[in-house]
């Protein structure tokens, strides 16, 4: 079975600061892929990156950038410089087919505050 | 390109009612997904739909049900609503290429109030 813990139930921040939001991940698959997703107070899940278990690459997107460490499971995300605007949800998800088709399995979710 | 539709927005319906929700997918993306997302038990998914056959499934009683249409847009029915089904349900399609490596790009999602 596959799961995605995200151990920060909520973070607040202050503009400007850099924050970290963690994801563990658990999967017996060896081919699997890593999602961020965002979701503002609209309701809307916004994509923001799809990693895949072969990759270790670390990615930058202008002020955001992720950490995939295969050894400890964790694929986490880094905003630099945060902003008011990046207040929301943030979801780490799992794609893994136990089966053949799509299977997402989200984490519950960070709540990211940036307060002015 | 468009952006996955779903419709309606809201609903408010009472227990024991069924409820139909419907979504278009992105022009060109074949398979749609859909979600419910509880402030307790958070995003769960419920199925999916590729080319109008049910290609993979989540943990949720009989009562969950959908179909896809020819023209990928796809339909969720709940019947005998319970108060628990309140719930935001979301919709996500994809472009399938091998299934587990599509990005789902996400409706605004419908949200179900049931009394």
């Amino acid at each position: 079975a596959q799961k995605v813990t995200q151990a920060q139930t909520e973070i607040s921040v202050v503009e400007k600061e850099d924050v970290t939001l963690d994801c563990v991940y658990e999967t017996r698959d060896t081919t699997y892929y890593l999602f961020w997703y965002k979701q503002p107070p609209s309701g809307e899940l916004v994509f923001l990156i799809r990693r895949n278990s072969f990759d270790e690459q670390n990615e930058i997107s202008g002020r955001y950038s992720w950490n995939f460490q295969k050894s400890t499971s964790s694929f986490n995300f880094t905003i630099t410089a945060s902003q008011v605007v990046d207040s929301a949800v943030y979801f780490c998800a799992l794609s893994a087919d136990d089966n053949y088709g799509q299977n997402f399995v989200f984490g519950p979710g960070t709540r990211l505050s940036v307060l002015p | 390109k468009a952006g996955v539709t779903q419709t309606p927005r809201y609903l408010i319906k009472t227990r024991g009612q069924q409820v139909t929700l419907s979504c278009s997918p992105i022009s060109g993306h074949r398979s749609v997904s859909w979600y419910q997302q509880t402030p307790g038990q958070g995003l769960q998914f419920l199925f999916e739909y590729f080319s109008e056959t049910q290609r993979n499934k989540g943990n949720f009683p009989g009562r969950f049900s959908g179909r896809q249409f020819s023209n990928s847009r796809s339909e969720m029915n709940v019947s005998t609503l319970e108060l628990g089904d309140s719930a935001l349900y979301l919709c996500a399609s994809s472009y399938p290429t091998s299934g587990r490596s599509d990005t789902q790009y996400f409706g605004p999602g419908t949200r179900l109030t049931v009394l």
